[in-house]
């Protein structure tokens, strides 16, 4: 049974630029939660997918934008790349609200 | 808005030794709590959660948590370190009653299991 997959693992993009992110859940998971994890930090909230809606959001601004397909998978834009855009951004999968998370290995995002 | 604390950023223990990594948490309602381990380059890891029943939640890799509501307090122990162990990890929460869908995690400890 195959986890969370990101793509690409690793990236660097050029301030100015737009990046996509990939992410397919667990088989078996309806719901998407994006996180960007800055070196030596916690992980971030940045959205959360549902049904294909944007269910909650956290204090990420309007350059972080996603989609949920019909299959559940789900892509996280970032437009107007900044230096400071440059983290582990993770994925994680879940069913309903009272299970565990299950996260991908992460797409490490360097701008320069 | 809910938060958790750990605070401690690093843990040093003896192999064999026990072992325990702090967190306490807030939230307006009750909360949905969770470890989480993450090795270097790596997602993170599920460990263990408390939803909801015995305050003693045990979890993967003979790591337990027991959730303390008075201290609002959920600290991750295990009885005997092993140096497999050394890692970072997250303590996170829910908050169920306001409705939040989203997962707060900590600022993670890192634990150092000295052979």
């Amino acid at each position: 049974d195959a986890g969370v997959t990101q793509s690409p693992t690793h990236l660097i993009k050029t301030r100015g630029q737009q990046v996509t992110l990939r992410c397919s859940p667990k088989s078996g998971h309806d719901t998407v939660s994006w996180y960007q994890q800055a070196l030596g930090q916690g992980p971030q909230f940045i959205f959360q997918y549902y049904e294909e809606e944007e269910r909650q959001r956290g204090n990420f601004p309007d350059r972080f934008s996603g989609h949920q397909f019909p299959n559940y998978s789900s892509e996280l834009n970032v437009n107007a790349l900044l230096l400071g855009d440059s983290a582990l951004y993770l994925c994680a999968s879940s069913l309903g609200g009272a299970s565990g998370y299950t996260f991908g290995s992460g797409t490490r995002l360097t701008v320069v | 808005a809910q938060s958790v604390a750990q605070p401690e950023d690093q843990v040093n223990v003896a192999e064999g030794n026990p072992l325990t990594v702090k967190c306490t948490y807030s939230v307006s309602g009750n909360p949905y709590l969770f470890w989480y381990v993450q090795y270097p380059n790596r997602g993170l890891q599920f460990l263990l959660k408390y939803i909801t029943g015995d305050n003693l939640v045990k979890g993967s890799y003979g790591f337990e948590a027991e959730f303390n509501k008075s201290q609002t307090s959920f600290h991750l122990k295990k009885p005997s370190a092993l140096v497999s162990d050394s890692a970072l990890y997250f303590c996170a929460v829910r908050d169920v009653e306001r409705g939040y869908q989203k997962v707060t995690f900590g600022t993670g400890t890192k634990l150092q299991v000295i052979p």
